[in-house]
This record gives structure tokens, C-alpha cells and sequence, in this order.
């Protein structure tokens, strides 16, 4: 069964500054994807950035990349240059391989606070 | 294009009593999901839907919960009678297929959920 961990239930950073969020998932699947969503309070999730695994190059959308490290199965995304509106939750997703296709499986979230 | 609708917005109910939401997906996104989040939690799945068929309800609580996907469009879930462990965040999710985690081209979209408290 998949399995995704974020260790971090809180973080916070400077405005202007960088700040990285973990995340672990376990699998037997040798290509397949992650993502990352994004929570603010209005409560839509919106789709940060995604990376497939057979991918070399980490994937990166403005401010946001991602460090993926396929053996260890780590997927941490960094936000440079970091905004008032990035505060918000943050949930790393992995698909559920194991049961219907399609639908996405997400650790428990990081609450990141941006500080003025 | 316009994203995925749902209301309520917000719905307050006393237990034992019955409730339902609804999602409208986006337009031509094949497959639906409701998804439950328990404050401090990441969402869970609760059921799948591909057109008007379901896919996966494995987690879905039968005895109280429902869903449908008429015509493969709108869709419903109900709570009857709900109990106060399911005050949670109600999310509806579409995208155009079912490749796996929605594929890389067809990722979820969400709707703003439901906040639903049950007293």
C-alpha cells in the first residue's frame, strides 16, 4: 500500500526568504507521479506543482521547485522568495495505485505561516 | 474555464439529522471524487465516480453515507443521520480521466468544499 508522510505539522518563514517542506512516500511502483497541493483558507486545493518519477530533472513553476530523490523516496518542495500568500496548508499527494487509478492519496499537511 | 462548484458553502445540522451536498464538475471532466477532511487532516477519499459509474467506494460508510452521479455530470453526496465524527471539510474533485493520481496531463481540480459541523 502507498503511503505518504510529511513530518513537519508547522512551519514558518521570513517574508523574502526560502523555506522547505518534507515529505516521504512509500511504494513498489517504478515510475508514477507526486504532487503538491496547496491549501489556503478558502479551502480549494490547488495544484502547486508535479513531478513524474522517471524524470531526471526536478520539476520547477516560478518560486516553487522540488527536490526529488527517488531511492530514498523523498519529495520536499521549496518555495524561494517566499510571499505573504503562500501561507497556507500544504499537502504533498501521491496516487493510489493499489486501488482505483485516479484518485490521489495526501499525507497530513504542513501549515506554513510567512512572517512580515 | 469555470472550476468546480459546490454548495453549501456551510452547513451547521444537529446528529441524527440529514444533510447533502452537491458538486458541479468542470465541463467534460469524466471522473469525480468526494473526498472527506477531518480538521488537521488530509483529505480521504470517500468515493469515485467515472461518468455515472463508481469506480471505488471502498471507504465510503455505506450505512450513512450516499452518493450519486446522474446523467455523469452534478453530483450529490448524503449523510443520513449524520453523526458529530463527521463534522469535517467535504471536497467534490474532477479531471478528464482516471490514469493514475488523475495523470500528469489530467491533474484534480477542486471545488472550495463544504464545511459541515454536526452538533
Amino acid at each position: 500500500a502507498q503511503t505518504v508522510t510529511q513530518s513537519q505539522p508547522e512551519m514558518s518563514v521570513q517574508e523574502a526568504e526560502t523555506v522547505t517542506l518534507s515529505c516521504t512516500y512509500d511504494t513498489s511502483e517504478s515510475d508514477y507521479y507526486l504532487f503538491w497541493y496547496k491549501q489556503p483558507p478558502s479551502r480549494q486545493m490547488i495544484l502547486v506543482i508535479r513531478q513524474e518519477a522517471y524524470k531526471q530533472q526536478n520539476a520547477t513553476e516560478n518560486r516553487f521547485s522540488v527536490n526529488f530523490q527517488k531511492a530514498a523516496k523523498s519529495f520536499s518542495l521549496k518555495i524561494s522568495d517566499s510571499q505573504l500568500g503562500d501561507a497556507a496548508m500544504y499537502f504533498c499527494a501521491f496516487p493510489n495505485y493499489g486501488g482505483s487509478q485516479g484518485n490521489l492519496i495526501f499525507g497530513k499537511g504542513t501549515k506554513l505561516s510567512v512572517k512580515p | 474555464e469555470a472550476g468546480v462548484a459546490q454548495s453549501p458553502r456551510y452547513k451547521i445540522i444537529e446528529k441524527r439529522q440529514s444533510v447533502a451536498f452537491w458538486c458541479n464538475p468542470i465541463s467534460g471532466h469524466a471522473t469525480l471524487y468526494w473526498y472527506q477532511q477531518i480538521l488537521g487532516q488530509g483529505p480521504k477519499l470517500l468515493i469515485q465516480f467515472q461518468n455515472n459509474g463508481v469506480v471505488d467506494d471502498s471507504q465510503l460508510p455505506k450505512d450513512r453515507f450516499s452518493a450519486e452521479r446522474l446523467k455523469g455530470v452534478d453530483s450529490t453526496l448524503k449523510i443520513q443521520p449524520a453523526k458529530l465524527e463527521d463534522s469535517a471539510v467535504y471536497l467534490c474533485a474532477s479531471s478528464l480521466g482516471a490514469k493514475p493520481g488523475g495523470s500528469y496531463n489530467s491533474p484534480l481540480h477542486f471545488g472550495n468544499g463544504t464545511r459541515l459541523t454536526v452538533t
